[in-house]
Parts: structure tokens; C-alpha cells; sequence
């Protein structure tokens, strides 16, 4: 199936460190979500975007929405141990109820 | 507020079972979407119903089929099991306009042997 391209695939930190992610596509989107997934249990709501150009902040999580809007960006500042995960982003076109996912960024925090 | 809930959580199903997968929204949410993820990529699409009807279908086989109730709960079903049909099911619920945020519940995780 269809699924959007994030990079990286994944990434090895050292705590305290800042983390910057992206997410593409070959298509516009109208919405843009973020989700942390960690083991045994669903994706959870980080941020969502919904204009093209606009930045967003949720503590230390900053996702913007691309000019183009064919990408997505999710940062994360001073990363902690409980910042591991597998983050994806997903997109939506509008007039369309469905959501594509993308290939997630695995993220490992070294403490 | 509970979030999303599924049960069951996990399934071990032979190639060829039918299985039915169920889910309850949040409260106050009419829409419910069902979505596969197989281990180590993100979650596919598979249906969405909004106020019981069918708004959008991914590409999965006719096997899959699903139905939202009055109370907006929804079930997911799937004939003629494959092992290729093993993954996490994820339902979503959102609050129903085509640009909300999903919220998912922890899934059902379906093992076909």
C-alpha cells in the first residue's frame, strides 16, 4: 500500500541532544499528524497541522507543515529516555476521510 | 474520558477461521476507521464509516468487511484468514470531519498460523 517516505529510517541519540525528523510525499496534503508509537500498543497524537507554512508546538515537540505541502517536519529538543519510539507521520488530501501513514522514524535515546 | 477501546487484545486464528475484531470510540465521536499495520510499517487503510455508513475503503480484499452500530461502536471482519492477514488491526475514532485528527486504541494484534 501506499505509505509516505520519513527520514531517517532510524537514529541513535545521545540524551540532551535535539532530534529533527521529515516526512514527504509525492502528493499535497491538506493535514499533516504526527503520532509516537511505542511497543504493544497504538500510535498517539503528537500534533497536527492544518495550513500549509504553519508551526506547532506541544512541550518539547515542534512540527511545521511544509510550504509545498508535500512535507512535514517534527523536532524534537532535548530529547529524554522516554522519547523512544517509532514516530510516523501521516497526511491527508481534502474531501477524503482516509489518512497514509508513513514508514516511521525509530528513534533511540542513549542515556 | 476513556479513549478508543478494542478487544480482543491479541487473537491466534488457523488459515481459513473467520475473525471479528470490535471497537468502541471515544464519547462524542460518530466516526470510526479500521486500520492494518503489519510489523515494521506504518498502518494501512482500511475502512472509514462516519454516522453508519461507509465513507471510504482501502485496497484490501472483499474478505475485509466492517459495520458501524447506533451507539457508533464498530466491528471489523475477516473470512477466509490468510498468514498474511496477521498484523496489528487499529481502530480510530475522530470527531468527524474529514480533517480531524485520529485517535487510536492499542489494537488487536491477529496471529494466523
Amino acid at each position: 500500500g501506499q505509505q509516505l517516505n520519513q527520514s531517517p529510517q532510524s537514529m541513535f541519540i545521545q540524551e540532551g541532544e535535539d532530534v529533527s525528523m521529515n516526512c514527504t510525499s509525492s502528493s499535497i496534503f491538506n493535514t499533516w499528524l504526527w503520532y509516537k508509537q511505542d511497543p504493544g500498543e497504538g500510535p498517539v497524537l503528537l500534533i497536527a497541522l492544518y495550513k500549509a507554512g504553519e508551526l506547532t508546538s506541544n512541550g518539547r515537540l515542534t512540527a511545521q507543515f511544509g510550504i509545498t505541502r508535500k512535507d512535514s517536519f517534527l523536532n524534537i529538543s532535548a530529547s529524554i529516555p522516554s522519547d523512544v519510539g517509532i514516530y510516523f507521520c501521516a497526511g491527508a488530501t481534502s474531501g477524503t476521510y482516509k489518512y497514509i501513514f508513513g514508514t516511521g522514524t525509530r528513534l533511540k535515546v542513549l542515556a | 474520558d476513556a479513549g478508543v477501546t478494542q478487544s480482543p487484545t491479541h487473537l491466534i486464528k488457523t488459515r481459513g477461521q473467520h475473525v471479528t475484531l470490535r471497537c468502541s470510540p471515544i464519547s462524542g465521536h460518530k466516526s470510526v476507521s479500521w486500520y492494518q499495520q503489519v510489523l515494521g510499517q506504518g498502518p494501512q487503510f482500511i475502512f472509514q464509516y462516519y454516522e453508519k455508513e461507509e465513507r471510504g475503503r482501502g485496497n484490501f480484499p472483499d474478505r475485509f468487511s466492517a459495520r458501524q452500530f447506533p451507539n457508533y461502536s464498530s466491528e471489523l471482519n475477516v473470512n477466509a484468514l490468510l498468514l498474511g492477514d496477521s498484523a496489528l488491526y487499529l481502530c480510530a475514532s475522530r470527531q468527524g470531519s474529514y480533517n480531524s485528527p485520529l485517535h487510536f486504541g492499542n489494537g488487536t494484534r491477529l496471529t494466523v498460523t
